[in-house]
């Protein structure tokens, strides 16, 4: 079976300092994962993936995460904290042809 | 990528009435998803809709509460039936990438659903 923790439900940060979001899965398979954006009022944007290739991952925004498997962990960066980055953010591994997400990290952006 | 849309954006239902909630997409998939996010929640799958096929339904969730239709390949519908308040949530519906993006998937805008 497959897993995805995310640590913290609300983070708070000042703009301009680091951001990061942590997420830890549980899979019996090497995994797939994600991270998804989810802006007030909107559906759900990828802003990421690890697909077995580079175990450093750019996506869109600014953001980036590292696959490291000996800590079973995917966890979201971005080095500036911009106002626009208010958002919650899901972490997602992949099943059986589905997404698995964990409970969502909710940013909060200071000026 | 694909680009979803869905329809209603939102609506506000009586409790034991029905709605149906329609999902397109501007290509062609074999396998559409259906998630509901309750207030302050993460996605949860509800079914999976392969065209041509029965959905498969996920633990917690049934065919006669969560009736899905996929006539194509580009369009699928999930009905809420005989809603109670406890059906307030934003439903999604997602398919898969293809080819370079297989595995990933994207997401409709969502019916953010009221049930009074």
């Amino acid at each position: 079976a497959q897993s995805v923790t995310q640590l913290g439900s609300h983070v708070s940060v000042s703009e301009g300092a680091l951001v990061l979001l942590r997420c830890n899965y549980s899979s019996s398979v090497p995994p797939y994962l994600f991270w998804y954006v989810q802006y007030p009022n909107q559906g759900l944007q990828l802003l990421l993936k690890y697909t077995s290739a580079a175990t450093l991952v750019k996506g869109i925004n600014g953001f980036e995460a590292e696959f490291k498997k000996s800590e079973t962990s995917f966890h979201l960066t971005k080095p500036s904290a911009h106002m626009s980055d208010a958002a919650e953010y899901f972490c997602a591994v992949s099943g059986r042809g589905n997404l698995i997400f964990g409970k969502g990290t909710k940013l909060s952006v200071k000026p | 990528s694909a680009v979803i849309s869905q329809k209603p954006s939102r609506d506000i239902c009586q409790r034991g009435t029905s709605l149906t909630i329609q999902c397109q997409v501007d290509s062609q998939v074999t396998m559409m998803f259906w998630y509901r996010q309750q207030p302050g929640q993460s996605l949860t799958l509800i079914a999976t809709a392969n065209q041509g096929s029965e959905a498969t339904y996920e633990s917690g969730f049934v065919i006669d509460k969560f009736p899905i239709s996929r006539p194509n390949l580009t369009f699928s519908t999930l009905t809420v039936s005989n809603m109670s308040p406890e059906d307030s949530s934003i439903y999604l519906c997602s398919v898969e990438g293809t080819g370079g993006d297989a595995y990933e998937q994207y997401f409709g805008p969502g019916t953010r659903l009221t049930v009074t």
